[in-house]
């Protein structure tokens, strides 16, 4: 069955560090890929998407993540968090050609302290 | 901007009892996507609605049913409520209903069932 697997369950960063949270599929066939960010009380919303093109996307407040194919992985990155990064990090994705839900990973917890 | 809109944002019902659920999406957008939250779980897809028609099914018991109505708002039906069905349900909206459209989350309702 396909999945999508998140390594790090809960990260705690201090201010100014660098962060990257990883993501694995499990799909051998072509896939749309998503990282959402869920803000305490808030409902998710969309950080960067993948669809096609260059595997390097960047997305909203500075975040960027890379598509390895060969790795089947969508990791994300962000070279200095900040404090208003605390929040619950979601890597998900479609199934192009295989209906219009969404697969997300179990999620990741950032905490960034100051 | 308009967001998507759920109501109730919270709701306690008993065991056995019913509830149900309003999405109203963005204006525009004709398609719908349900998905339940369990307590420290990852988001699961529940039901897709794409221009009044059910487009997609996913782990939905049988004892929920949803429609998309004329308007393009959506309803979830639970019926025979169980302790387990305690969740933050999600509604997703998009324009369109292929996998290349990003979905809009809406800020959930939360639903305890005792």
């Amino acid at each position: 069955a396909q999945s999508v697997s998140q390594h790090n369950h809960h990260v705690i960063l201090s201010e100014a560090a660098s962060l990257e949270l990883g993501c694995n599929y499990s799909y051998g066939g072509t896939v749309n890929l998503f990282w959402y960010v869920q803000y305490p009380g808030q409902h998710l919303q969309l950080l960067l998407k993948y669809f096609s093109g260059d595997p390097l996307v960047k997305g909203i407040k500075g975040f960027e993540a890379e598509f390895i194919k060969s790795k089947f992985s969508f990791n994300l990155r962000k070279p200095s968090v900040q404090w208003s990064d605390t929040a619950e990090y979601f890597c998900a994705f479609l199934l192009t050609g295989g209906g219009n839900k969404l697969t997300f990973g179990t999620g990741t917890q950032l905490k960034v302290e100051l | 901007a308009a967001g998507v809109i759920q109501s109730p944002r919270h709701l306690i019902k008993e065991k056995r009892e019913t509830a149900t659920l309003k999405c109203y999406p963005i204006p525009r957008h004709d398609t719908v996507y349900w998905y339940q939250q369990g307590p420290g779980q990852d988001p699961q897809f529940l039901i897709s609605f794409y221009e009044k028609m059910q487009s997609d099914k996913g782990s939905i018991p049988d004892r929920f049913s949803a429609q998309q109505f004329s308007d393009y708002h959506s309803e979830l039906n639970m019926s025979s409520l169980e302790l387990g069905d305690s969740a933050l349900y999600f509604c997703a909206s998009s324009l369109g209903g292929g996998t290349n459209y990003e979905q809009y989350f809406g800020p959930g309702t939360r639903l305890t069932v005792t």
